[in-house]
């Protein structure tokens, strides 16, 4: 079955240090790859996404890149801020055939120190 | 905005009571989705529907039942409430390929 692996937090980074979250997945074909962003007390907000192999997502300084031959999508941005602080979740989808239902990756706390 | 209101936001419910849950669209999206968020589990997949009167189990679906008899409604139904169900819940809908979620009930069963 599908599956998604994050790197375990908790990630405690300073103000402008630079922001890897690693994400690896396990699915058949070509599933769509989504990195969400959660806030104390808020639903999951989508953050970026790629659809096919060497897509690049990016929003609001954060950017991952589909990578099919490592089964990779790591979360990036070169300098976090305190707002950044939040959970982080990568998922996946397989596509139509299984009505897009998202496999979530168990979410990387992460806290910015001013 | 997604337009997806959840209700209620935060219940407390006994051991053994009947609680259901209410997801409620103003897009008229086909899909919906019902997850848990648990610490150390991420989200996990309930039910889901795919139109009217069309749902689906996902991956937790033991003790939930779920209805889905108009397009922008979708309930979620513990039948017998048990602690293993306090969590989070949270309701998505799928919408122009990318799936959106609701603010999160969170319910606690003592």
């Amino acid at each position: 079955g599908n599956s998604v692996t994050q790197m375990e937090g908790p990630v405690t980074l300073s103000e402008e240090a630079f922001l890897t979250i690693n994400c690896t997945y396990t699915a058949t074909g070509y599933p769509s790859l989504f990195w969400y962003v959660q806030y104390p007390g808020e639903g999951l907000q989508l953050l970026l996404k790629a659809t096919k192999a060497d897509d690049k997502g990016s929003n609001k300084g954060f950017e991952a890149t589909y990578r099919k031959e490592t089964t990779s999508f790591h979360l990036e941005k070169g300098s976090v801020q305190v707002s950044d602080s939040a959970v982080y979740f990568c998922a996946l989808s397989p596509g139509e055939t299984s009505g897009s239902r998202l496999t979530f990756g168990e979410g990387t706390q992460l806290t910015v120190n001013p | 905005d997604a337009g997806i209101t959840q209700s209620p936001r935060h219940k407390v419910t006994e051991t053994g009571t009947p609680v259901t849950l209410r997801c409620h669209q103003t897009e008229n999206h086909r899909y919906m989705y019902w997850y848990r968020q648990d610490p150390g589990h991420g989200l996990r997949l309930i039910h889901y529907s795919y139109g009217v009167k069309d749902t689906d189990k996902g991956e937790v679906s033991d003790g939930y039942s779920v209805s889905r008899s108009k397009t922008e409604d979708f309930l979620l139904t513990l039948e017998s409430a048990t602690s293993s169900q306090t969590s989070v819940y949270f309701c998505a809908i799928r919408g122009s390929n990318t799936i959106y979620f609701g603010e999160g009930s969170w319910l606690t069963v003592v």
